[in-house]
């Protein structure tokens, strides 16, 4: 089965600094992909990186980026220059059994971030 | 990106009635698509996947009977929550997956639906 494991319910940054978010995941699969979704109050998921799990570099999007310890079976989100708007749920998801499988989440960190 | 619509947002209804909630996939065909349930401050449970054109694959300890899923054409998938009771109150995402499947597998999200059972 696979698991997904966030272990910061919440957490908290300044606007303007770095914060990193954490996630391991377990899976017997050797093909997946690995997302970091937002969910902001308004309830919508939002995409905000993806990583798949062949490719050993690490994913970057503007102020988002990646740490995919492959061996570790870790994947966090680092968020740079943190902004009001980055106030969220994170969800980080694993998505087996190829691009046809299905997505697994976490439960999430609430991350405020403060003027 | 690609673009899913979800209707309705909100939904009040008596218990023991039914509601359907639609999704629908605005600018692609989607061959699947997911439903998931999510209580408050939790993560989203996924309840069943959806193709076109076949019966939906529910997850375990989820009724298929209490939550019909139909998937009539490429671009819509229907989720009725039958005989609805307070328990049921929710908040109902769908998901879908482009029909090309995509190289990254990318999962496109509804804006939700809230269900209230009074």
């Amino acid at each position: 089965a696979q698991t997904v494991t966030q272990s910061q319910p919440e957490m908290s940054v300044q606007e303007a600094e770095t914060v990193t978010l954490s996630c391991t995941y377990d899976t017997s699969e050797s093909n997946y992909y690995l997302f970091w979704y937002k969910q902001p109050p308004s309830r919508q998921m939002i995409l905000v990186i993806r990583q798949e799990a062949y490719k050993q570099q690490n994913a970057t999007e503007n102020r988002f980026s990646v740490n995919f310890q492959k061996a570790a079976k870790s994947f966090s989100l680092k968020i740079s220059d943190s902004q009001l708007g980055d106030t969220a749920m994170y969800f980080c998801a694993i998505l087996y059994g190829g691009s046809q499988g299905n997505l697994i989440f976490g439960k999430g960190t609430k991350l405020s971030v403060k003027p | 990106g690609a673009v899913v619509s979800q209707h309705p947002s909100r939904v009040i209804c008596k218990s023991g009635t039914s509601v359907k909630i639609e999704c629908r996939s605005l600018d692609f065909q989607a061959t699947t698509m997911f439903w998931y349930r999510q209580f408050p401050k939790q993560s989203l449970m996924l309840m069943a996947t959806s193709n076109e054109g076949s019966k939906a694959t529910y997850e375990q300890g989820v009724e298929k009977d209490k939550f019909l899923i139909n998937h009539a054409s490429l671009t819509l998938s229907t989720l009725t929550v039958t005989s609805a009771h307070p328990e049921d109150s929710s908040f109902y995402i769908c998901s879908a997956r482009l029909r090309a499947g995509g190289m990254t597998g990318e999962l496109f999200f509804g804006e939700g639906s809230r269900l209230t059972v009074l």
